[in-house]
């Protein structure tokens, strides 16, 4: 257990389904981040929350809606996704400041688009 | 951002030193050095992080080269649970926006 806690860990949804991922952590950080992770390619950013505010946004497609309510919670809204959107979504969160804090990530959420 | 270079994939021998290099020859003065490994069906960890010192903990050793140039990540003593994606990124957390970017990293085998 790493302080990330990600649900569900597999996911199979069709192409017209809307179905939400969640993140949580309670490591008292206030930076949460997306990344998307596709067979045999590097991970990819997504999102970034600093503070629940939305501070990056990496050219992402509409259909990935994201929700941060609070610092300990992120949310991924997933609706009329593609095959090609299947791959392990990651959150991980951070402190953030002056000093050169790591990442803590989950264990990822495997998504298969039928 | 800096980029880095490693090697697609390496192979140890269990019990034996592993060595995976990495070059960031366009390096800034203010940029961390980071690396993370990924085991399968996993998530990236944390491994260890510097900037112009060699680092110790009880996961790994990262000698860093007196001109920054390349860096070198260090298992003393390889095992089967070490075989992973290993990732070096640099980082810069006082430019805005400087999030962790990862490359393809180096594949490492452990061979019982």
């Amino acid at each position: 257990e790493t302080g990330v806690t990600q649900t569900p860990r597999h996911l199979v949804m069709g192409m017209t389904n809307k179905k939400s991922l969640k993140c949580e952590q309670h490591l008292g950080h206030n930076a949460m981040y997306w990344y998307k992770q596709s067979a045999k390619k590097p991970l990819e950013l997504m999102f970034v929350y600093n503070f629940k505010e939305q501070t990056e946004n990496n050219s992402v497609p509409s259909r990935f809606s994201p929700e941060c309510p609070n610092s300990s919670h992120l949310f991924l809204h997933l609706h009329t996704l593609q095959p090609e959107d299947s791959a392990l979504y990651l959150c991980a969160s951070s402190a953030t400041g002056v000093a050169d804090y790591g990442y803590t990530f989950g264990s990822g959420t495997r998504l298969t688009v039928v | 951002d800096a980029k880095t270079t490693q090697p697609n994939s390496m192979e140890s021998n269990e019990e034996e030193p592993v060595h995976l290099p990495c070059n960031h020859s366009t390096i800034s003065g203010t940029d961390y050095i980071h690396w993370y490994r990924q085991l399968p069906s996993q998530g990236p960890e944390y491994v260890i992080h510097g900037l112009t010192s060699n680092v110790n903990n009880r996961m790994a050793s990262l000698a860093i080269a007196e001109d920054r140039k390349s860096s070198t990540l260090i298992l003393h003593r390889a095992t089967l649970r070490d075989a992973a994606v290993y990732y070096c990124i640099l980082r810069d957390v006082r430019r805005a926006g400087n999030q962790f970017y990862f490359g393809t990293g180096t594949s490492l085998t452990v061979i019982p």
